[in-house]
């Protein structure tokens, strides 16, 4: 069965410091691979989503960027982090056949002081 | 044209209700219509999903009604549980967008 992993789970970083959140895939090849923000009492907003390795598309111009090192790996980063970055950072992956079922990790909560 | 609209943003239900969250959509090529159900501090997960071709689909407490014509979709919640208490996001998907638009959320609290 497929699983998704996201580390880390919580993270308080000071304003301008450096950002790696990473997103694994298992069972299951070629995903599509996706990183959604969610502010505090708020919707999903898709940031980045991937069809493949290196292949990034950005939704929302941001002081982030993703990056898809392997197949089943998907980073999101930041050199330097805003107090606007504080959020909860969702992974997510889909088929790429048939409908397009997301799936969730579990969450990445970041508060940015 | 790409929006999904959803309402209410926030719903108080008591126990042994009907909780009902709707939404509608501009965009005649969505083809899919998920609803995510996701708890504090977790991830959204998907709850039940429904295709146009159909008016309505039940699982368990959990019913989906689809009104084509009118472009709104519906969660029905039967007989609410405090256990239901979390935020539902519809979705939807197809034609040229690749993507899930969600809706902004409804937070649902079930009463004891």
């Amino acid at each position: 069965s497929q699983t998704i992993h996201q580390w880390p789970a919580t993270l308080v970083q000071p304003v301008g410091s450096p950002l790696s959140l990473e997103c694994t895939v298992e069972g299951t090849s070629n995903p599509n691979l996706y990183w959604y923000r969610q502010a505090a009492g708020r919707g999903l907003q898709l940031l980045f989503y991937s069809v493949g390795i290196g292949q990034i598309s950005s939704e929302v111009p941001q002081n982030l960027s993703a990056s898809r090192p392997q197949d089943r790996q998907f980073i999101l980063s930041s050199k330097k982090l805003l107090l606007s970055d504080s959020g909860f950072y969702l992974c997510a992956w889909s088929g790429t056949s048939g409908a397009n079922v997301l799936t969730f990790g579990a969450g990445s909560r970041l508060t940015v002081l | 044209q790409q929006q999904v609209k959803q309402s209410p943003q926030s719903l108080i239900v008591q126990k042994g209700g009907i909780s009902i969250i709707n939404c509608a959509y501009e965009n005649t090529a969505f083809d899919y219509f998920p609803w995510y159900q996701q708890f504090p501090g977790k991830g959204p997960a998907l709850l039940i999903a429904i295709r146009p071709d159909v008016s309505e689909k039940k699982e368990g407490r959990f019913t989906i009604s689809f009104n084509k014509s009118a472009k709104q979709f519906s969660l029905h919640i039967m007989d609410s549980q405090p256990g239901d208490s979390a935020t539902y996001f519809c979705a939807a998907i197809g034609g040229s967008q690749g993507n899930l638009i969600f809706g902004k959320g409804t937070k649902l609290s079930v009463k004891p």
